[in-house]
């Protein structure tokens, strides 16, 4: 079974500052996707950035970006120049053959103005 | 554009009571999606609908929890006795289409409360 495993509960940085969260996870498939969703206090889960397996370039979206690792199945996240709306919880999520994501235990991200 | 909608946002219950919760996805989306996250625990992956057909229930935890998606359009999903360890938040999400990398529009979830 495939596992998401986020060892980071929580993570702290200074504004304008980067931050980097880890995700690894584990899977003997091949073909699959990860993400990253963020969950500000509102609840609502935002996709942030998404990264195809087969894929060797990492994704970027803006001030996101990703260091995705297949050989060391490791999937983490860059958050540059952060803001104090990128403070929220951020989940690594994984999707593989059975469309079901695959969740991570989270990791709550604080910004210190 | 709506987006997903979940009514209630909260609801506090006593153990053995039934709870409905609802959600209302983007229009036109045909696949809808519950997860739930229980207290300090990871999110799990509850049901798939596609349309008003269930492609995959097999995250439901008992017989307690019924989905259903009448005309493909909102869902609903009841916990009926209600029990303590049903606590947590319920999510709903949904998207258009159905491949691995699709995007998912979530609501901003149920707080279920058993006590």
């Amino acid at each position: 079974a495939q596992t998401v495993t986020q060892s980071q509960p929580e993570m702290s940085v200074q504004e304008a500052e980067t931050v980097t969260l880890s995700c690894t996870y584990d899977t003997s498939e091949s073909d699959y996707y990860l993400f990253w969703y963020k969950q500000p206090p509102s609840r609502q889960m935002i996709l942030v950035i998404r990264q195809e397996a087969y894929k060797q370039q990492n994704a970027t979206e803006n001030r996101f970006s990703v260091n995705f690792q297949k050989a060391a199945k490791s999937f983490s996240l860059k958050i540059s120049d952060s803001q104090l709306g990128d403070a929220a919880m951020y989940f690594c999520a994984y999707a593989g053959s059975n469309y079901q994501l695959i969740w991570g235990a989270g990791t709550k991200l604080i910004i210190k103005p | 554009e709506a987006g997903v909608t979940q009514f209630p946002s909260h609801s506090v219950i006593e153990k053995g009571q039934t709870v409905t919760l609802r959600c209302d996805p983007i229009s036109g989306h045909d696949n809808l999606y519950w997860y739930r996250r229980v207290m300090g625990k990871e999110i799990k992956f509850l049901l798939h609908f596609v349309k008003e057909s269930k492609q995959d229930e097999s995250g439901m935890p008992n017989n307690r929890f019924l989905a259903e998606r009448t005309g493909g359009t909102y869902s609903t999903l009841k916990v009926q006795p209600a029990e303590l360890e049903d606590s947590g938040v319920y999510f709903c999400a949904s998207s258009q289409g159905l491949q691995r990398g699709e995007k998912l529009f979530f609501g901003s979830g149920t707080q279920l409360s058993v006590l």
